[in-house]
């Protein structure tokens, strides 16, 4: 069971909008920053969002990310083909001294 | 460019070790932290442990100690971790991830325990 709580799956039609929850506890996403990953399978966990809302150079602005108290949200605007894949957050937790993650959520592209 | 280049898959007998290399390049590896991060198949992202690249001590999350040795050789900018008396519910692709807050990732190990 994963210490950060998202839905298993969400879906959109090519140019919808789709939000992905992330809920945690005040010991990691309530007062530290939230970071969300998309993953392919059999590649390298990419950097989506850092520090709540922040992209790394590179990531489209059809990403966004933000927080509110214990939980926090992806959007993606303008859904491709290529989003379809597995997206986690993850924040570091006090408690544990380590980072946690979502249990991930598979996004597809219908 | 900063590159995390981990080693190939690993096939292990029951009660056998692994030991998994994670190579950085492209930035000081003793500035960032270690991160091992473990999928095991259909699930989540879990994390396992961080390692202070200045001082070698790690940081474990629960359920992994014992068994499983984090190591560095800074001279060659290599993470290691070592499953030992393996089991198959270790089975998994493995990922080391740099930072804190974990921004670049290797590639991923598939460690498969069978006999």
């Amino acid at each position: 069971q994963s210490v950060l709580t998202q839905p298993p799956s969400a879906s959109g039609t090519p140019g919808q909008r789709v939000t992905i929850s992330c809920s945690g506890s005040s010991s990691n996403i309530g007062s530290n920053y939230v970071y969300w990953y998309q993953h392919l399978p059999g590649t390298a966990p990419k950097l989506l969002i850092y520090r709540n809302n922040q992209r790394p150079s590179g990531v489209p602005d059809r990403f966004s990310g933000s927080k509110s108290g214990t939980s926090a949200s992806l959007a993606i605007s303008g859904l491709r083909s290529e989003d379809e894949a597995d997206y986690y957050c993850a924040a570091w937790d006090d408690s544990l001294s380590g980072p946690v993650f979502g249990g991930g959520t598979k996004l597809t592209v219908l | 460019q900063v590159q995390l280049v981990q080693s190939g898959s690993e096939l292990g007998k029951p009660g056998a070790s692994v030991k998994v290399s994670c190579k950085a390049s492209g930035y000081t590896f003793t500035s960032y932290v270690m991160n091992w991060v473990r999928q095991a198949p259909g699930q989540g992202l879990e994390w396992m442990a961080w390692i202070d690249t200045n001082t070698g001590n790690p940081t474990y999350a629960q359920g992994f100690t014992g068994r499983f040795v984090f190591s560095l050789d800074t001279s060659v900018s290599t993470a290691y971790l070592q499953i030992s008396s393996l089991k198959a519910e270790d089975t998994a692709v493995y990922y080391c991830a740099r930072g804190r807050n974990p921004d670049y990732w290797g590639q991923g190990t598939l460690v498969t325990v069978s006999s």
